[in-house]
């Protein structure tokens, strides 16, 4: 693996599965992300975790679920899927330790919700 | 809370300069990101600024003026593998260094 890798590439789910999208990194990096980006609104935080075991909200949480067991992985889970989390998912990481951390970017994961 | 301006879109011309604005208001502020995104791919890190000033990156410079809450990202010699979208990024200030709010991006296309 070399940097960050994300799982499935693309999905078309029916509203109302569970669906778990894999994030790995092997950077050792402390912290993770979780972003959703939509035409004309950006890239939106989800959820973060500044280091293992721990876990915060960002900007849209609602009907999404994060972990992280360890340092390499971040898994995040839509519990009950619904057409509005049609969107492109990116995970990415960055180094805890001072400013300016650059954050690095899985490939994304295309999600169609129907 | 955050506010990020950036323009929907621009057009250039190949081998021209370009400069790409941003505004920010933040009721604290921790820096300033440039990304790089291309069409279907993932945000690439380009230019971190923290104190005002210019900081020039080979073909790439990033300007920040702290008291007007704005930056640019200027872009000489345009290639067409320039054409990519440009997101402006400031930290929270409550969320440490990790998290950071993202603009809409500006659309860089450049014509021959």
């Amino acid at each position: 693996i070399a940097g960050i890798t994300q799982a499935p590439t693309s999905q078309i789910l029916a509203a109302g599965r569970r669906m778990t999208l894999r994030c790995t990194q092997d950077m050792r990096h402390n912290a993770m992300y979780w972003y959703r980006q939509d035409l004309g609104l950006g890239l939106r935080l989800i959820h973060y975790s500044n280091t293992a075991g721990t876990t915060g909200k960002g900007e849209v949480p609602d009907g999404y679920s994060v972990s992280r067991a360890n340092t390499d992985d971040f898994p995040l889970t839509l519990a009950s899927a619904v057409p509005s989390q049609t969107s492109v998912y990116f995970c990415a990481s960055s180094d805890e330790q001072g400013e300016g951390n650059e954050q690095f970017f899985g490939p994304g994961t295309r999600l169609t919700v129907l | 809370g955050q506010n990020i301006d950036q323009p929907t879109e621009m057009t250039a011309t190949e081998g021209a300069i370009v400069q790409i604005n941003c505004t920010y208001q933040t009721s604290g502020f921790n820096g300033l990101f440039w990304y790089q995104q291309h069409a279907g791919e993932a945000p690439t890190f380009l230019s971190y600024n923290v104190l005002d000033g210019l900081e020039e990156k080979g073909r790439f410079s990033s300007f920040l003026s702290r008291s007007k809450g704005y930056s640019y990202l200027l872009l000489k010699e345009l290639q067409m593998k320039d054409s990519a979208s440009y997101l402006c990024a400031v930290p929270l200030p409550s969320g440490g260094y990790q998290k950071v709010t993202f603009g809409t991006g500006t659309k860089l296309q450049v014509i021959p």
